[in-house]
């Protein structure tokens, strides 16, 4: 069976400083993991995904993420967070090792980013 | 590419009255996806399909709930009877395939039921 988890419902950050927002996974097999953001009346936009290679994964918007195996982790992090990075964020994983061909989305995790 | 489009964007209507709300999938994608966003559920899968055929319903909440997808760019999701319970916000997704690709999601539709 496969499982997330985005273990803060919301996370606080001033504009400028580095920002990071958690997930963990639970998987048989390998996983494919994704992270997706959503802007307020709109739907999830996919930021950027790991299947396999580098555990350090850039994708849109200047966000990246680095896949932990030993910590079944998939954190999402920006160096210089902006105002505008303020939205509801979500984890997903989808099992390689069988189980559900559908990813599961975590519940997400809501970031403001203060002035 | 004109992305994943839902219809209406909002709805409003009473309890008992039929729901039919629609989405046209990225041209070329071969799944099609209806989620259900609820602060307390949060994101709920309901059916996917694959090339029109639906594959997995087990996440359709009653049999008052309904979906098909007739051709490759269009499906609708139907509610009948619609109950206060339902309001939430659905989205409809699309995908090339399973596993790797990524799904390409529509704005929902923002449905309250009174």
């Amino acid at each position: 069976a496969q499982s997330v988890a985005q273990p803060e419902d919301q996370v606080n950050v001033a504009e400028g400083n580095p920002l990071t927002v958690k997930c963990t996974y639970s998987v048989s097999g390998n996983p494919y993991l994704f992270w997706y953001v959503q802007y307020p009346n709109r739907g999830l936009q996919f930021l950027l995904k790991y299947i396999t290679g580098d555990n350090l994964v850039k994708g849109s918007y200047g966000f990246e993420a680095e896949f932990n195996k030993s910590q079944t982790s998939f954190h999402l992090k920006k160096p210089s967070a902006l105002v505008s990075d303020s939205a509801l964020y979500f984890c997903a994983v989808r099992d390689m090792g069988g189980g559900s061909y559908i990813p599961t989305f975590g519940r997400g995790t809501s970031l403001i980013v203060h002035p | 590419d004109a992305g994943v489009i839902q219809s209406p964007r909002h709805e409003v209507t009473e309890m008992g009255q039929e729901v039919t709300l629609r989405c046209k999938p990225i041209s070329g994608h071969d799944y099609l996806f209806w989620y259900r966003q609820t602060m307390m559920r949060g994101l709920e899968l309901l059916i996917y399909f694959n090339n029109n055929v639906p594959i997995d319903d087990s996440g359709m909440p009653e049999d008052r709930f309904s979906a098909k997808m007739p051709n490759a760019s269009f499906s609708t999701l139907k509610i009948q009877p619609s109950e206060p319970r339902d309001s939430a916000v659905y989205f409809c997704a699309s995908s090339l395939s399973l596993g790797g690709q990524p799904q390409h999601f529509g704005d929902g539709t923002r449905l309250s039921i009174l």
